[in-house]
């Protein structure tokens, strides 16, 4: 079935350091991919997405990656900040419609 | 602006009962969405709505759940005869569209608790 997963559970990074957050999805037919960062307690927020026909777009701090040759999407964010501590879940549109299919999630941990 | 509200913030109830969340979506945005999150978990899709057209139920996990939207705003997830395992924050999201750049804004959820 369709699925999306995410190498690493947890990341720990040093401040103003940048971060690699990776991702792995099975649909090849999928049309778009999205990041969200999700803090306790809360509801996941949009940072960036990505249309499958793009290899690469670029945000404030934040970039994202997209290789369909091997189904792989990452999310990398310079000068990583305390504010940036968080889940981080990729997720993909269905070509079914509207509905998100979401990653289990990397918490990313900032140490200052 | 104001962004998507859900209501109750948390719930506690027994098993057994029937309990029914409540989605305000982002003024003005045509699709509404739910979706489950278990504890530590991603987000699981239930069920989406889009202008006037039949709902997409096909992520509702038995007949038990239910959800409507009325005059294409304000949606409620009803769920019947709760049971443990429905423990989990349940999640409203909206999006003006369902196109490159409509993301799906999320509110921050109800936290259901079956005891």
């Amino acid at each position: 079935g369709e699925s999306v997963g995410l190498h690493l559970p947890t990341l720990s990074v040093q401040e103003g350091d940048n971060s690699i957050i990776n991702c792995a999805y099975s649909n090849s037919a999928s049309d778009y991919f999205i990041w969200y960062k999700q803090e306790s307690g809360k509801g996941p927020q949009f940072i960036i997405d990505i249309r499958s026909n793009m290899d690469k777009r670029q945000g404030q701090r934040v970039t994202v990656l997209l290789n369909k040759t091997v189904k792989h999407l990452s999310l990398q964010i310079a000068a990583t900040q305390p504010g940036d501590s968080a889940v981080y879940f990729c997720a993909e549109r269905s070509n079914q419609g509207g509905k998100l299919i979401f990653g289990q999630g990397t918490e990313l941990s900032v140490k200052p | 602006g104001a962004g998507v509200s859900q209501s109750p913030s948390n719930k506690v109830t027994e098993k057994g009962k029937d309990v029914e969340l409540r989605c305000d979506p982002i003024s003005g945005h045509t699709a509404l969405y739910w979706y489950r999150q278990s504890l530590g978990q991603g987000l699981e899709f239930l069920i989406y709505f889009q202008g006037n057209s039949a709902p997409d139920k096909s992520g509702l996990p038995s007949d038990r759940f239910s959800a409507e939207r009325t005059g294409g705003s304000v949606s409620t997830l009803t769920i019947q005869r709760t049971q443990q395992e429905d423990s989990a924050v349940y999640l409203c999201a909206s999006s003006s569209g369902v196109g490159f750049g409509q993301p799906q804004h999320f509110g921050d959820g109800t936290r259901l608790s079956i005891l």
